[in-house]
């Protein structure tokens, strides 16, 4: 069975700073996904990122990485030059399990994010 | 961009009422989820489908639960008889694909309260 763990219930940041939310997962699948959702105040669940486990580099998408290290089994998202609007709970969550079903995703229970000005 | 949207927003119904909830999923994917966050929670995965057929399911979903692909376009999530304990978030998504790299992407969510 797959588990995301994240362990930091709430992080604070000071706008423009970069902050390093943490995912630890554990899977005994060779071939696996790892995502990060952010979810506002509104409800939504918007992709941010996403990282394969046979990629060599740290996925990137804009003011968005992935620090992911495959032996310690972690998938950290970085968030550089935080804005205001960032402030969000952050949801980890993970693909796997190539012989069952059609590979829900597992996720963690969430980081919740504020950037204070 | 293509997205998922989903129907109501906010549905409100009395304990033993029937509720459809609905999706649209993004027009090229074949594969559609449902997942559940109840408030403060984390998202629990509910069921997904492919091909007109539940391909797999969570505990959570039983008898009570059902879903349909009724046309080419909406997917929707069945509740026969709610419960208190069926107030939450309800969040359809779609993937073009069913390998462990391809993204998930999810509709705004219906938020189900039930009195």
């Amino acid at each position: 069975a797959q588990k995301i763990t994240q362990t930091q219930p709430g992080m604070f940041v000071q706008e423009k700073e970069a902050v390093t939310l943490d995912c630890t997962y554990d899977t005994s699948d060779q071939s696996y996904g790892l995502f990060w959702y952010k979810q506002p105040s509104s409800g939504e669940m918007i992709f941010l990122i996403y990282q394969g486990s046979y990629d060599e580099q740290n996925a990137t998408e804009g003011r968005y990485s992935l620090n992911f290290q495959k032996a310690r089994k972690s998938a950290n998202l970085v968030i550089s030059a935080s804005q205001l609007g960032d402030s969000a709970m952050y949801f980890c969550a993970m693909r796997a399990d190539l012989n069952t079903g059609f590979q829900k995703l597992v996720f963690g229970t969430g980081t919740r994010l504020l950037v204070s000005p | 961009e293509p997205e998922v949207t989903q129907t109501p927003s906010h549905q409100v119904t009395q304990m033993g009422q029937e509720v459809i909830l609905r999706c649209v999923p993004i027009s090229n994917h074949l594969y559609f989820y449902w997942y559940r966050q109840i408030l403060g929670q984390k998202v629990e995965f509910l069921v997904s489908f492919y091909n007109n057929e539940i391909s797999e399911k969570s505990e959570i979903f039983d008898d009570q639960f059902s879903v349909e692909r009724p046309d080419g376009s909406n997917f929707t999530l069945k509740i026969r008889s709610t419960k208190l304990e069926d107030s939450a978030m309800y969040f359809c998504a779609s993937s073009e694909d069913r390998e462990p790299t391809d993204t998930q992407y999810f509709g705004p969510g219906t938020r189900l309260t039930v009195l």
